[in-house]
Formats: structure tokens, C-alpha cells, sequence
């Protein structure tokens, strides 16, 4: 595997249920990032983790609970969502140098959709 | 505030020719990068190119060249010779200090391209 993956690609959920997104990145990064892209709305950070320690919340919905276990597996859990989270959820990571030559990598994405 | 306008929602261009696509960014940061990425229907994010505010050349790969006007506070990305796999949504992004030591990667809302055959 090279670069970022994610799995699920799709994924259909009622409000009730609990899922979780996974998202591996084999490029070495210390940082990974989520991002929510919702239809004609630009990309929203939800959470960032630098050298596994979240920096960054971004008044994210607490349905919505990250876990970075070490710096190559993000996880992002998923209970009682509601239709409008239904969006694409897309992985990144970065080699963190404090500069802005930051290059962010993304995976596929998870497309969600909430029923 | 917005930090990066992408005016063209959508665009066409006949296949082989050239095509412009404009961003104009926001910052009172002097040290920022700018990025360009591609994000085809399957939804991944594939990066193209970065132009750092002090690089004094406009950053090229390939097919793509980033026409940078500090001045004007644009970063128009150029895709010459188009091919029918450059059909995608293209993202502008800036990554400036938000804080004294931190950075942040800021989108626009995209421009649609459909490359006619």
C-alpha cells in the first residue's frame, strides 16, 4: 500500500448506529488531518493531530470522536449522527515543519451517508 | 473572513487547448504557500503544485504552471494541452500562520472543469 487509504469507501448508517472511519497513511507523515466536504460548501477541518496529540477541534459536534493510536492509523467514530452530516470524509497527512511548505497527502475518502 | 476565492464555478474547454483557472487569496502573513489539487468524481484529493510566497519563479509541473502575481494576491493555475482525464473539480488552498506557531490549510469552493473531446 502506498500513500493514504481509507476504509470504508461508502458507507450507509441509520442515526442510531455506531460506526467508525479508518484512515492509514505509509508516507512516514507525523501529522494527519479530517476534513468534512459537504456539497457546494468548501472543505471543513474537523481534526488535526501532530505527532499523535490532537491540536485541533475546530468546535467539531462531539458524535463526531477522533483517535490517532500512533502516527500512521487515524480513526474517526461515528455515533447518533444526523442527516446532515451525511458528506464526503476525507484523510490527509503531512510532514509537520512549523512552515508553510506543508504539503497535505489525502486518501480517497468515506462517503457517508445518514439515514 | 475568506481567505481564497475561486470566482469560475465551472468551466469548458475543448480538448488539447489551455485553460485558466483563478484564485485570489487573502493574507497579512508575509510567509505562506499556496497549493493546487485535483479531485476527480471518485473523490480523492490528488495535490499538483505549490508555490511558496517567496519563490520568485512560478512553480511548473508537467502540464501544469501556476501564474503567481503577489501583488494582486493571485495564484492562477494553467493546465495546457487539456486531456479528457483533466474533467475534475480543482481546489486553490493557502497555508499561512494563524497563530505564532502554527499554520493552517485554507480552501476555496472549487471550479469545475469538463474537458470537451
Amino acid at each position: 500500500e502506498t500513500g493514504v487509504t481509507q476504509t470504508p469507501r461508502h458507507l450507509v448508517m441509520g442515526m442510531t448506529n455506531k460506526k467508525s472511519l479508518k484512515c492509514e497513511q505509509h508516507l512516514g507523515h507525523n501529522a494527519m488531518y479530517w476534513y468534512k466536504q459537504s456539497a457546494k460548501k468548501p472543505l471543513e477541518l474537523m481534526f488535526v493531530y501532530s505527532l499523535e496529540e490532537r491540536v485541533e477541534n475546530n468546535s467539531v459536534p462531539s458524535r463526531f470522536s477522533p483517535e490517532c493510536p500512533n502516527s500512521s492509523h487515524l480513526f474517526l467514530h461515528l455515533h447518533t449522527l444526523q442527516p446532515e452530516d451525511s458528506a464526503l470524509y476525507l484523510c490527509a497527512s503531512s510532514q509537520v515543519t512549523r512552515s508553510s511548505t506543508d504539503t497535505q497527502y489525502f486518501g480517497p475518502g468515506t462517503r457517508l451517508t445518514v439515514l | 473572513a475568506q481567505k481564497i476565492t475561486q470566482t469560475q464555478p465551472g468551466m469548458f474547454v475543448q480538448e488539447k487547448e489551455a485553460v485558466t483557472l483563478d484564485c485570489t487569496y487573502d493574507t497579512s502573513d508575509q510567509s505562506y504557500g499556496l497549493f493546487w489539487y485535483k479531485q476527480p468524481s471518485s473523490g480523492e484529493m490528488i495535490f499538483l503544485i505549490y508555490q511558496g510566497s517567496y519563490d520568485e519563479q512560478n512553480a511548473t509541473e508537467g502540464r501544469y504552471s501556476l501564474n503567481f502575481q503577489k501583488a494582486r494576491k493571485s495564484a492562477n493555475l494553467v493546465i495546457s494541452a487539456s486531456q479528457l482525464g483533466d474533467s475534475a473539480m480543482y481546489f486553490c488552498a493557502m497555508r499561512d500562520r494563524t497563530s505564532s506557531n502554527d499554520y493552517k490549510l485554507s480552501f476555496g469552493a472549487g471550479t469545475t472543469v469538463t474537458v470537451r473531446a
